[in-house]
């Protein structure tokens, strides 16, 4: 079981390249989400997926897509990076949408850095 | 949404209690009181999580104030492997499903 895996974890880009950063969970969990962390700071909810087939925008969606290809997998898209998209991004996930047992279960993080 | 504030930095002595306080002054009745802590270079892992009356788990603590508008993270022995940022957040049962994380405190463990 290993929990959320997320690849790659390091990543350098220049400024206009794209990529995807894959995030996947073997816990058979419904709800993912991907959070961005800046140097010194809390996370920041990027998007989410509540359930399969369905994803909503969380507090800094601007310049990122996502894909919930399947249960297991959630992918986030940077179509064209920027410097101010430098951070370390969490994947997470957790077994049922509520807020009153939520545990939520994080990967490893992908450290990218834009040039 | 109603905001937490908690200290910058706290330091602890290996195998003594810690006891990490959060204030939530402007606390409503269906917001859930979630701690988190992340360890150096990890993702953030679940600790502990209440709404009005004090919980145990396995890891921690959780005592929660009366009035609910503050609350104390208690390490019952801490070891160097309690060395980490703890988040103490507010879940709005009806807002979105993220967790909006502060700037959390910094644990520091003394050997």
């Amino acid at each position: 079981n290993a929990g959320v895996t997320q690849t790659p974890k390091f990543q350098v880009l220049k400024t206009g390249q794209s990529m995807t950063l894959q995030c996947a969970q073997d816990m058979n969990h419904n709800s993912m989400y991907w959070y961005r962390q800046d140097p010194g700071m809390g996370l920041r909810l990027i998007y989410y997926s509540a359930s399969e087939g369905t994803t909503d925008k969380g507090e800094v969606p601007n310049g990122y897509n996502v894909s919930r290809l399947n249960k297991r997998e959630f992918s986030l898209r940077l179509e064209s990076a920027a410097p101010s998209q430098t951070s370390v991004y969490f994947c997470a996930s957790s077994e049922l949408d509520r807020v009153d047992y939520n545990e939520q279960f994080f990967g490893p993080g992908t450290r990218l850095t834009v040039l | 949404d109603a905001k937490t504030t908690q200290p910058n930095s706290m330091e602890s002595n290996e195998e003594e209690p810690v006891h990490l306080p959060c204030n939530h002054s402007t606390i409503s009745g269906t917001d859930y009181i979630h701690w988190y802590r992340q360890l150096p270079s990890q993702g953030p892992e679940y600790v502990i999580h209440g709404l009005t009356s004090n919980v145990n788990n396995r890891m921690a603590s959780l005592a929660i104030a009366e009035d609910r508008k503050s609350s104390t993270l208690i390490l019952h022995r801490a070891t160097l492997r309690d060395a980490a940022v703890y988040y103490c957040i507010l879940r709005d049962s009806g807002s979105a499903r993220q967790l909006t994380f502060g700037s959390g405190t910094q644990l520091t463990v003394l050997p």
